[in-house]
């Protein structure tokens, strides 16, 4: 499978825990977004990343969200101390190139939150 | 302060007619325009964009129109399919190489047998 590729696909955390989200992106891929989809809402852009660089986080939490995309491996999203308002799908997509609007998507994690 | 709008959360169509799905946005400097198809359980999937340039692009049986002035584009799909139920989601992006995806936040299509 050639695709993006999500895990877990469901995450199950107490309040107060870490999440860690991990996405390996297409093949080639060096561009990373990833978008958080509340229940009943649309995608909400959180950040995009470059190999080893953050290029606009401008949807990310101030506090306790933060994302890498490290010259090797996959691009991780991290949640520390998990609350219920957390408990979402989350969604990473790539891309190969700058300016390329067509992303690939992942299928997500559903993270519960209890 | 949402920039990309989808008013209709839902619509039901009966197989072999037309859907047409709205979408609205705000900012002007939006380039380009995409659809996306989302079924259950799974990711986004692209179907199918329109630049700025271009008032009308076509793909098979989805044709997406934009109406710069009215900051208005729709997505109509001919003749409809059950297959075609899922949640369509409208997005724009601007014309920068780093400006990011916005979505709008879908609507559920349903297609009645």
């Amino acid at each position: 499978n050639a695709g993006v590729m999500q895990n877990p696909r469901h995450l199950v955390r107490r309040r107060g825990q870490e999440a860690r989200l991990r996405c390996s992106p297409v093949k080639g891929h060096s561009h990373v977004y990833w978008y958080r989809q509340l229940p009943e809402e649309g995608l909400k852009f959180m950040v995009y990343l470059q190999k080893e660089n953050i290029i606009d986080e401008s949807g990310m939490p101030k506090e306790r969200f933060s994302a890498e995309f490290p010259k090797e491996g996959p691009s991780i999203l991290r949640i520390q101390q998990v609350v219920r308002g957390d408990s979402a799908a989350y969604f990473c997509a790539s891309s190969p190139m700058r300016g390329t609007e067509k992303l690939f998507f992942g299928s997500g994690t559903q993270l519960s939150v209890l | 302060d949402q920039q990309v709008k989808q008013n209709s959360p839902s619509l039901s169509v009966q197989e072999g007619r037309i859907s047409i799905l709205n979408c609205d946005y705000t900012n002007s400097m939006f380039d380009y325009f995409l659809w996306y198809k989302k079924y259950p359980a799974e990711g986004p999937t692209f179907l199918i964009s329109i630049s700025s340039i271009k008032d009308k692009n076509e793909d098979g049986r989805f044709t997406v129109f934009l109406n710069k002035s009215a900051k208005h584009l729709s997505l109509h799909i001919v003749p409809s399919q059950p297959g075609d139920s899922a949640v369509y989601f409208c997005a724009a992006s601007g014309k920068t190489s780093y400006d990011k995806v916005i979505f709008g936040p879908g609507t559920s299509l349903s297609v009645i047998p």
